[in-house]
């Protein structure tokens, strides 16, 4: 079965440092990662994916993901933090064999400083 | 653009009573899922859908229903509530190929 896991339940950063925020993966097959994000009292948002090409990803809001097939990882990195970009942020695998079903890592929480 | 909505948004049920969370998605979608969110968790799925007529059990089905009597609809039904349901409902939907998900606002729903 795929799982996803994220290490840290939170991450503080101050604004304008650059974040990362850690997510392994274990899949059988080619992983189809995703990253999304919630905002308070909101549905999750789609923020990047890779599928397939390039090892870094970049999506909505600046926000890049690096991936690495050797270390089972697909980071989710900002070069400059936001106050307005704390949430929750979710990794996220897809099962293909499945319906298509994503399995969700716990989520971490980003808190931003000014 | 509507995308997936949910409703109600907010619900208080009684031990025992029973409700439909309602989802509509306006895409085309083929897929449809519902997921739970407890506080400080995950999602975990319930019960997912692959197209009209389509319906299978996900992680975590037990105390609910679905159907998927058409592609815009796929209503989850609680039979008798019970405390340990009580969550944030959220419902999505995909269009497959190398797609993520659509979610709707979700549904906050209460059991005392």
């Amino acid at each position: 079965a795929q799982s996803v896991a994220q290490p840290e339940d939170q991450v503080n950063v101050a604004e304008g440092n650059p974040l990362t925020v850690k997510c392994t993966y274990s899949v059988s097959g080619n992983p189809y990662l995703f990253w999304y994000v919630q905002y308070p009292n909101r549905g999750l948002q789609f923020l990047l994916k890779y599928i397939t090409g390039d090892n870094l990803v970049k999506g909505s809001y600046g926000f890049e993901a690096e991936f690495n097939k050797s270390q089972t990882s697909f980071h989710l990195k900002k070069p400059s933090a936001l106050v307005s970009d704390s949430a929750l942020y979710f990794c996220a695998v897809r099962d293909n064999n499945a319906g298509n079903m994503l399995t969700f890592g716990g989520g971490t929480r980003l808190m931003v400083k000014p | 653009n509507a995308g997936v909505t949910q409703t109600p948004k907010f619900r208080i049920l009684k031990i025992g009573q029973s409700m439909t969370l309602q989802c509509a998605q306006d895409m085309n979608h083929n897929y449809m899922y519902w997921y739970r969110q407890d506080p400080g968790m995950g999602l975990k799925l319930i019960y997912y859908s692959v197209g009209a007529g389509i319906t299978d059990k996900g992680e975590v089905p037990n105390g609910y229903n679905v159907s998927r009597s058409t592609t815009e609809d796929f209503p989850l039904r609680l039979e008798l509530a019970a405390p340990s349901q009580t969550s944030v409902y959220f419902c999505a939907s995909g269009g497959g190929g190398n797609y993520g998900y659509t979610f709707g606002s979700g549904t906050r729903l209460t059991v005392v």
